[in-house]
């Protein structure tokens, strides 16, 4: 059964700093795994997606890393702005479920002036 | 360009009432959709998918059901809701055969009394 384990649970940085958010997967069988931010109340935003042969993604100051036979995943947030202020989830896609995604638990980042 | 809307934003209701909430589409055709719950202190679960009208899957033995009507509306309901069923109810749809990036919505926070 697959499992996806996010840490730290939560982390506080002050504004500027970079910053890597953790997220592991038990089986390495997945089709791609998505980064998410989640506001306090609303829905998910997408951040970035990695299919399962790619290493890794970038958009703007977020680069999301994949080391699929280790079962790790990375999102890096560079010089980080109080705006980035959410909680994170990571979500692997597993193979033939009509796109079922296994969600971690998140991690709750806060940003300090 | 695509949009997901989520009706109501929330709901408060009394135990053993009825349950409808609705997920529309916009701008795709034939995707594929899901509802998930988040519960207060636990991850994301995938509850329902769909890939096409009429076709549901059900990921969780619960007193809720899943129905698509049309191409681009999904929705979630209950003939009695439980205690246990609040919490807040995400739709989500992707393209590509179930495969690509997922798309969330707005969210319904669901309160039962």
């Amino acid at each position: 059964k697959q499992e996806v384990t996010q840490i730290p649970a939560a982390l506080s940085v002050p504004e500027g700093e970079n910053l890597v958010l953790n997220c592991s997967f038990t089986d390495s069988a997945i089709y791609n795994l998505q980064w998410f931010r989640q506001d306090p109340g609303k829905g998910l935003t997408s951040l970035l997606l990695i299919q399962s042969s790619q290493r890794e993604q970038t958009s703007g100051r977020l680069n999301a890393s994949l080391d699929k036979s280790s079962g790790r995943s990375t999102l890096y947030i560079a010089a980080s702005q109080p705006g980035d202020s959410a909680t994170y989830l990571c979500a692997v896609m597993i193979y033939n479920q009509g796109g079922k995604l296994i969600f971690g638990q998140g991690t709750e980042l806060s940003v300090k002036p | 360009s695509q949009t997901i809307h989520q009706w109501p934003a929330t709901l408060v209701q009394p135990v053993g009432s009825p349950l409808s909430l609705e997920c529309t589409v916009e701008g795709t055709s034939n995707p594929n959709l899901y509802w998930y719950r988040q519960a207060a202190g636990r991850g994301l679960q995938l509850l329902f998918y769909s890939v096409g009208i009429g076709q549901i899957s059900s990921e969780v033995p619960q007193n809720l059901s899943a129905s698509r009507p049309q191409d681009r509306q999904f929705i979630l309901s209950s003939k009695k809701l439980l205690l246990s069923d609040s919490g807040f109810y995400l739709c989500a749809w992707s393209s590509g055969g179930g495969l690509g990036e997922q798309y969330f919505g707005p969210g319904t926070r669901l309160t039962v009394t």
